[in-house]
């Protein structure tokens, strides 16, 4: 597995401003993955940050609201851009490590509350 | 539209009993197959990887697939209150990195 850690674990944020989530891993990955986890549902991909290029963003989210940077090998960072309360979530990263397609590891998660 | 479902219970079990967690997938192209464990408030952790049709164990989990049937299972044994968690099946599909994430089923352990 690996060692990945998430700043801020936890915000509470007003309407209309915008919050970066880091997510930073103790060693090079090639996959890094973004997901929401809304209250009692499961996980939803955001979009696959791609070192050295931009984001894939899976449908139903645009880079306007979820912009993605993935400067080197072992750091992305989310930002959630005007926010409203149905952003209110839990934001995860994960990695894939190694050549197993699909095998991931998750960091401990960003728990936001927009008011 | 690619789906991976699963019962989301609450699944009650007691101590000592098997723990039986299933869950289907609607795409045939489907190659590999996890099962993530979840505490509440707390980030999913992998628990077991298929990759085959047959069984997989690993101490107290069996995982089992049957890619004909579009199926797979996890199976606890000797099931403990630690056990209790939501558990999540997730699928990787052929040609890409990403997984689909089954809704979950939350798994009690009664002492």
């Amino acid at each position: 597995s690996a060692v990945i850690s998430q700043k801020p674990s936890r915000d509470i944020c007003q309407r209309g401003t915008s919050l970066t989530i880091q997510c930073q891993v103790d060693s090079q990955v090639t996959m890094m993955f973004w997901y929401r986890q809304q209250p009692g549902q499961s996980l939803t991909l955001i979009a696959t940050a791609n070192q050295g290029s931009e984001a894939t963003y899976e449908s139903g989210f645009v880079i306007d609201k979820f912009p993605i940077s993935r400067p080197n090998l072992t750091f992305s960072t989310l930002t959630v851009s005007n926010m409203s309360p149905e952003d209110s979530s839990i934001y995860l990263c994960s990695v894939q490590r190694g050549m197993v397609r699909g095998e991931q590891f998750f960091g401990p998660g960003t728990r936001l509350t927009v008011l | 539209q690619k789906e991976v479902e699963q019962n989301s219970g609450p699944l009650s079990v007691p101590e000592g009993a098997i723990a039986s967690l299933n869950c289907t997938y609607s795409d045939r192209g489907s190659q590999s197959f996890f099962w993530y464990r979840q505490y509440s408030g707390k980030s999913p952790e992998l628990i077991m990887s298929i990759y085959s049709n047959g069984d997989k164990e690993d101490g107290r989990f069996t995982a089992q697939l049957n890619k004909a049937s579009q199926y797979v299972s996890l199976l606890i044994r000797d099931s403990q209150p630690s056990d209790s968690a939501t558990y999540l099946c997730a699928v990787n599909n052929f040609g890409n990195e990403k997984l689909t994430f089954g809704t979950g089923t939350r798994l009690t352990i009664i002492p």
